[in-house]
């Protein structure tokens, strides 16, 4: 089954300690992207690749870290999470020009 | 950079009326406009895509509009039914050397029986 694949769905943590969520999917996508769902805000663009090894910043890139070594891999990192990054979170993948496939979401709680 | 602006942010409709959901965007460049539809707990899926090319598209009781000119496009929904409540979304894109997706902040839709 065609699929974008995030983990975990639901994390707690504390200010500071560093975490990753995973992305991955199955369709062979050049374009993977994370976003940000905030109410009110919609749907916010965090970092995007076009392809292995070229990432570019978002809207909203300030505190999140990205990495793509492979095509179908791209973990969203926060080095030091901040209670203003609790949100919940969509990794997506679509091949160039094509239509937004989303993951799941992952929703991310920092006391 | 792109901004999108989407109204209403709230629409309710009686079982069987028309809902329709506008967006204006910024950027000329733009050159694809995605509808996004978000039931309650779930991820955003698509319900139709419009090019810049094309200046109408329809699916079923799902039809988008998109003027260049005014740099806005809708979403029309016929004889609504109460599976179309949700929240949609409506995205600008620019495709080329890179690919940048703005979002609109949503509209939720809810059909009354």
């Amino acid at each position: 089954e065609a699929q974008v694949t995030q983990n975990p769905r639901y994390l707690i943590t504390v200010t500071g300690k560093k975490l990753t969520v995973t992305c991955s999917q199955n369709m062979n996508h050049e374009y993977m992207s994370w976003y940000r769902q905030d109410p009110g805000l919609g749907l916010r663009q965090i970092y995007y690749s076009m392809n292995v090894e070229v990432t570019d910043k978002g809207d909203v890139p300030e505190g999140y870290k990205v990495s793509r070594k492979e095509k179908r891999n791209f973990p969203l990192i926060l080095e030091s999470p901040s209670p203003n990054q609790t949100s919940l979170y969509f990794c997506a993948s679509s091949l160039t020009q094509g239509p937004l496939h989303f993951g799941n979401g992952t929703r991310l709680t920092v006391t | 950079g792109e901004n999108v602006e989407q109204h209403p942010s709230t629409l309710s409709v009686q079982e069987g009326d028309s809902a329709v959901i506008k967006c204006t965007y910024s950027d000329s460049a733009s050159n694809y406009f995605p509808w996004y539809k978000q039931e309650l707990g779930k991820r955003p899926q698509l319900i139709i895509d419009i090019r810049s090319n094309v200046g109408e598209k329809k699916d079923q009781r799902i039809a988008v509009t998109l003027n260049k000119t005014a740099k806005h496009f809708s979403l029309h929904i016929t004889e609504t039914q109460p599976e179309d409540s949700a929240v949609y979304f409506c995205a600008a894109t620019f495709s080329g050397g890179y690919q940048k997706v703005t979002f609109g902040t949503g509209t939720k839709l809810q059909v009354i029986p």
